[in-house]
């Protein structure tokens, strides 16, 4: 079993959904990052939670230490949205990041 | 204020080659990570450098190295590649003290 989980792996969605990416980790972390990577691979940072709740433009993103636990949601959803996002953890400052598999979203007019 | 920058962009090697990847990291920032992504995989972590010494490793065999040089820069050598070596290869940049990254675009690998 993967350390960090997400779900799911494949979206599709029409131009102004509500839009919902899940990750589940196992393991103790100091930070959880959101990351978005388009089709010419680089990774560009979303998000980084410790606690609580961020929200940026349309994105926003919360966790939930206890349950271990975070969801990236994405409000009136665009084309221009389309890529894969990803969930990692780390375990302290400088640590190393450990992925999930990433979700593929497409976005359709 | 330039971020990551990773050169070449792609590569294309032979098997038994050997291939050096370079990574620019961000201004102010000390510390570069090196990340190895197969297609349709998350990245996965290779080694970690700071203060011009290897910090933290993966589980990559020893044809993996790397160096950091006192301007912060870095560089990825992989020797003997294998079929199994072609990925996307990703750098990381970021402060010792601190949880947030800058990543290059990548240098695609191909091994044929």
């Amino acid at each position: 079993k993967n350390e960090v989980e997400q779900s799911p792996q494949n979206l599709t969605a029409q131009e102004g959904e509500f839009i919902t990416i899940n990750c589940s980790y196992s393991v103790g972390i100091s930070a959880l990052h959101w990351l978005q990577q388009h089709p010419g691979g680089g990774i560009v940072s979303l998000f980084m939670l410790s606690s609580g709740k961020k929200k940026h433009g349309r994105l926003i993103a919360t966790i939930n230490i206890q349950e271990k636990h975070s969801s990236l949601h994405i409000t009136a959803s665009h084309p221009r949205d389309s890529a894969v996002y990803i969930c990692a953890v780390s375990g302290g400052t400088a640590s190393k990041l450990t992925f999930g598999t990433g979700t593929r979203l497409q976005v359709t007019l | 204020d330039a971020g990551v920058t990773q050169s070449p962009t792609h590569l294309i090697k032979t098997r038994g080659q050997q291939v050096t990847l370079r990574c620019s990291p961000k201004s102010g920032h000390d510390t570069v990570s090196w990340y190895q992504q197969a297609l349709g995989q998350g990245p996965q972590f290779i080694f970690q450098y700071y203060e011009e010494e290897e910090r933290q490793r993966g589980n990559f065999p020893d044809r993996f190295s790397g160096h950091q040089f006192p301007n912060y820069s870095s560089e990825l050598n992989v020797n003997a590649l294998l079929l199994g070596d072609s990925a996307l290869y990703l750098c990381a940049s970021s402060l010792v003290s601190d949880y947030g990254y800058t990543f290059g675009s990548g240098t695609r690998l191909t091994v044929v």
